[in-house]
């Protein structure tokens, strides 16, 4: 059964320092990989998709890259801003249901 | 605007009344499933549903009972809610690999 695992389970930096959030997972088979941000009690937010055929993507100051044949996935946001602080989850999807992991909960201090 | 709506944002209950959270997607999505989170295990799955009329168990389905009789909604049923069932529950639809999920239901049961 696929296991996906975050570390760190937190982080503090102070505002400005780049930083890199880790996703590994068991199963190395193909899938695509899904970044979340998720605010404390509120919903999910999709920040970027990686399909299988694909390395890396990039939205803003977020880059996340992925390597299946090592099974691990990096979140790498630039110039943090205490407006990132939140919990941020990778998921595995395909053709079979989401699986999370535990989430990295960041906290970027002014 | 692209979205899932779930209903309603909080609840609180007592053991045995059973309840419906709503869910519905303005998307067109086939694949819609259910999603717990609890502190220390992350999100896991309830049910899913790949399309009309087709249903199966997630990770966690013990308790809860879904339908899908139409393509944008998705309720997720207790019919006899316990406190272990004090969660709070995320919709997502899919499209393809990328999930959407609604802003959530933070449910009690006392």
């Amino acid at each position: 059964k696929q296991e996906v695992t975050q570390i760190p389970a937190a982080l503090s930096v102070p505002e400005g320092e780049n930083l890199v959030l880790n996703c590994s997972f068991t199963d190395s088979a193909i899938y695509n990989l899904q970044w979340f941000r998720q605010d404390p009690g509120k919903g999910l937010t999709s920040l970027l998709l990686i399909q299988s055929s694909q390395r890396e993507q990039t939205s803003g100051r977020l880059n996340a890259s992925l390597d299946k044949s090592s099974g691990r996935s990096t979140l790498y946001i630039a110039a943090s801003q205490p407006g990132d602080s939140a919990t941020y989850l990778c998921a595995l999807s395909g053709n079979t249901p989401l699986v999370f992991g535990k989430g990295t909960r960041l906290s970027v201090i002014a | 605007e692209a979205q899932v709506t779930q209903n309603p944002r909080y609840l609180i209950t007592v053991t045995g009344k059973k309840l419906t959270v709503t869910c519905s997607q303005n998307m067109n999505h086939e694949y819609m499933s259910w999603y717990r989170q609890d502190p220390g295990l992350g999100l896991r799955q309830i049910y899913y549903s790949m399309n009309v009329e087709v249903t199966d168990k997630g990770d966690v389905p013990e308790g809860y009972k879904v339908s899908r009789k139409e393509k944008r909604n998705f309720p997720l049923i207790l019919e006899s809610p316990s406190p272990n069932q004090t969660s709070l529950y995320f919709c997502a639809s899919t499209k393809g690999t990328e999930a959407f999920f609604g802003q959530g239901t933070r449910l009690t049961v006392v």
